[in-house]
Parts: C-alpha cells; structure tokens; sequence
C-alpha cells in the first residue's frame, strides 16, 4: 500500500516562511503534489514534482528527494489567507490511476 | 479552465433514505471521475473510480452496493448513498481528472 506522513499542526507568524514537511511510502512512485484546502473547502491543487528539486510558483515551492522518499511544501510571506489544511499526494503504485492523500497538515497563521 | 461542478453543496437527509450527488465537468469531457471522502478534521480518502460507460473501481473497504456510483456521460457521474445512516455523515468530494480539478464538495448530514 501507499502511506504518507505529515505533521499535524503547524504555526507561523504573518510575513515569515514555513515548511510543511511530507514522507511517503509507495511501492511505484510516479509523483508527488501539494493540496490547500480551507475550512469546507474543496481541495485546490498548488503543485506537481516528479523529478528530484525544487519547483517554484510564486511564494510557494515544493521540494522533493526521490531517494530519501521525502518533499516539502515551502510558503513564503505568509499571509492570513494561507490559514489552511496541506496534503501531499502521490499517484499510483502503478502509474496515474488514482491518488493517495497524506494526513494533512493544519497551518495556522498569527499576527 | 476546466471546471468541475458538485451538487448539491450541502444535504440533510433522514436516516434510511437515500441521496444522490452530482459531479459534471463543464467544459471538457471526462471518461474518469473519483469520489473521496473526508471525515472532519482528516485527510480525503478515495472512495471510488467512476469509469464512463462500464462499472466503478471501489475502493477496498467500501460497500458497493451501499454507494452506487453512475457515470452514463462523459460530463456526469452520480454518487447514491443507499440507505443512509448517521455514520455516513461526511464531506463528499468529486473530481474530474487525476488532480487538478475538484467539485466543491458535498456535506452530507443524516439525521
């Protein structure tokens, strides 16, 4: 089966960087992606790696390391609004067939 | 851009009846569609793989017969919760392509 980790909480200060972290087991890998999703909201996608390094859209980046099984979801300035809940996400275990979600990380922004 | 369009948005329904939720893709055919299933403060987990024209992938653990998936269009796929219960009480979301693209979601209350 397929499994990913987050942490379950995160806080951050307005205007500062945080790193929401993710690892994952999976027995095929085809991809790693970043979900928001605000309170009974629907999940909006952020982003997409498959290859080994850092992506960059505007103040987010994800990183992965396909060799240590590991990505992250960089948010810069924050900003009230990116109080959310985080998932990663990979496809498979055998190609683009479905998607299995991590626990999800709640980030929460303060003054 | 493509975009996917859930209905109804929220459901109250009695214990024992059964409610239909509507996924459509509004501007762009889509002969898969996947249904998740998110319980507050959790992570989404796919229920099932609605497939245009021939049946639907269930998820191992969900009831088949208890939530009844149609996708007869390229544009529409409906989820049937069968005999509800209040244990079914949930946040259901839609999508219409691997990743990108999901419904707003339906918030399901049986009473």
């Amino acid at each position: 089966g397929q499994s990913l980790e987050q942490p379950s909480e995160v806080t951050a200060v307005e205007g500062a960087i945080v790193q929401i972290n993710c690892t994952y087991q999976t027995s095929g890998f085809y991809g790693l992606s970043w979900y928001q999703q605000h309170d009974g909201g629907a999940p909006t996608f952020l982003s997409y790696n498959a290859l080994d390094g850092l992506e960059e859209t505007g103040r987010f980046s994800s990183f992965l390391s396909r060799s240590d099984s590991y990505g992250y979801l960089l948010l810069q300035e924050l900003q009230m609004k990116d109080s959310a809940s985080y998932f990663c996400a990979v496809r498979g275990p055998f190609g683009n067939e479905k998607l299995t979600f991590g626990t999800g990380t709640r980030l929460t922004i303060i003054p | 851009g493509a975009v996917v369009s859930q209905h109804p948005s929220w459901v109250i329904c009695k214990s024992g009846t059964s409610v239909k939720i509507e996924c459509r893709s509004l501007d762009f055919q889509a002969t898969t569609m996947f249904w998740y299933r998110q319980f507050p403060k959790q992570s989404l987990m796919l229920m099932a793989t609605s497939n245009e024209g021939s049946k639907a992938t269930y998820e191992q653990g969900v009831e088949k017969d208890k939530f009844l998936i149609n996708h007869a269009s390229l544009t529409l796929s409906t989820l049937t919760v069968t005999s509800a219960h209040p244990e079914d009480s949930s946040f259901y979301i839609c999508s219409a392509t691997l990743e990108a693209f999901f419904g707003q979601g339906t918030r399901l209350t049986v009473v």
